[in-house]
Order: structure tokens, then C-alpha cells, then sequence
């Protein structure tokens, strides 16, 4: 069965500065990789997905992730943080033939002015 | 404690026919989120219910759909007139409402929704 890890629990930057939140999944088939953010008292919004297409997917907001297949990881990234961008984050697996999400613990994202 | 329950699991509609999708919250949570779940793409949140109170729709299509979470009872997602593109998978998470922004979601296990 899938799994996925999410490395750290809360990263804190620096407005203006660059933003890693690091994703490691495990999967026996061709999984599809989504990231989501959860801003304070809202649902989850989709911020990119990867589903077998090309490896560094640009999603809303500013935000990429790459999907390295011989890392087995899926980190996000924006190159400069903004204040509004101070949310959870979400690194999602599925496996394409049964569409079973596996979710990981979350990031909690800190902005500093 | 039982989790999030949705029912039926499975749901076959025609074409211009009513859908009524039921969620039960984990006991104790007052928050519900429903979201859509579209062949081989993520998560499409629809709306946020707190009891009585629709708390954000921002996801909800203008036309045909509509969401209620009443005093007592399931969380309802309605979808009037049903057409094709409608046929997904529709998932409901709660969460217990506390003073933390962040509230962790609780997913059930979706209805599959087909129009024919």
C-alpha cells in the first residue's frame, strides 16, 4: 500500500526568503502526487498535482514541486515566501488504479515578516 | 468512536434526476467539508458547514448544488437536475471545531456518484 512522509512538522522562513517542504512517498505502482494547503479555518484547495505528465509541475500561488522517482520524494517549493502563504501543508499519494489517498501528517508553514 | 460516515457508497442516477448525498460527522465534530473527487484529479473542496451555518462556499458550483447541515442529522450535499459531468467521487470530512485554525480532518470513505 501506498504511504507518504512529510519530513517536517513546522518550517519557518523568513518573507521574501525560499520555501522547502520536503514530501517522501512509497508506492508499488505508478502513483499520482498531489500537494494541498489548508489556511487557517478553510478547507483544503489543490495547489498542484503530478499524474505521470512532466516531472516539475507548477501549481497556484507561486509554488513547484518535482517528482524524483529515484528519491521516491515530491518536495514543494516557492522561491520567496509571502505572508500569506503561512498555512498547513499537505503531501497526498495515490495510486492511480484504486484512487485510495494517503495523506501525511502535514507541515505547519510560519512566515516571518 | 466511529468514524465519518457517508452514505449510500454508491449512487446511479439518470440525467436530470436528484442526488442526495448523506454525511455523518465523527461524534462530537461540528465542522463539515465536502469536497469532489473528479477521475484521476486531487481534491476539490466545495464547502465548509458548521451547524446551521454554511461557513464557506466557495467552492460550490452557482447552479444545482446545494449543502445543509442542520441541527440534528447528516450533512447533506444536493445536486438538482443531475447531468453527466456531475458523476465523481464525493467525499465529506469533519472536524471537531476547536479554537485551532488548523483542525484536522477526518475523511469518509465517499460516495460515487454516476449519472447515466
Amino acid at each position: 500500500a501506498q504511504s507518504v512522509t512529510q519530513l517536517d512538522s513546522h518550517v519557518s522562513v523568513s518573507e521574501g526568503t525560499p520555501v522547502l517542504l520536503r514530501c517522501n512517498y512509497s508506492s508499488s505502482y505508478s502513483p499520482s502526487l498531489f500537494w494541498y494547503v489548508q489556511h487557517p479555518n478553510k478547507g483544503l484547495q489543490l495547489l498542484l498535482k503530478y499524474t505521470s505528465a512532466a516531472t516539475l509541475v507548477k501549481g497556484i500561488n507561486g509554488f513547484e514541486a518535482e517528482f524524483k522517482k529515484s528519491e521516491t520524494s515530491f518536495h514543494l517549493t516557492k522561491p520567496s515566501a509571502h505572508m500569506s502563504d503561512a498555512a498547513e501543508y499537505f503531501c497526498v499519494v495515490s495510486e492511480s488504479w484504486n484512487n485510495d489517498m494517503r495523506f501525511g501528517a502535514g507541515t505547519r508553514l510560519t512566515v516571518k515578516p | 468512536n466511529a468514524g465519518v460516515m457517508q452514505n449510500p457508497r454508491h449512487l446511479v442516477r439518470r440525467r436530470g434526476q436528484e442526488a442526495r448525498l448523506r454525511c455523518s460527522p465523527m461524534k462530537g465534530h461540528s465542522h463539515v467539508y465536502w469536497y469532489r473527487q473528479l477521475p484521476e484529479e486531487g481534491l476539490k473542496f466545495m464547502v465548509y458547514l458548521q451547524k446551521e451555518n454554511i461557513i464557506d462556499e466557495s467552492g460550490m458550483p452557482k447552479e444545482r448544488f446545494s449543502a445543509e447541515f442542520p441541527k440534528e442529522g447528516p450533512s447533506i450535499l444536493r445536486i438538482q437536475q443531475v447531468v453527466r459531468g456531475d458523476s465523481a467521487a464525493y467525499f465529506c470530512a469533519s472536524s471537531p471545531g476547536t479554537e485551532d485554525p488548523y483542525n484536522e480532518q477526518f475523511f469518509g470513505p465517499g460516495t460515487r456518484l454516476t449519472v447515466l
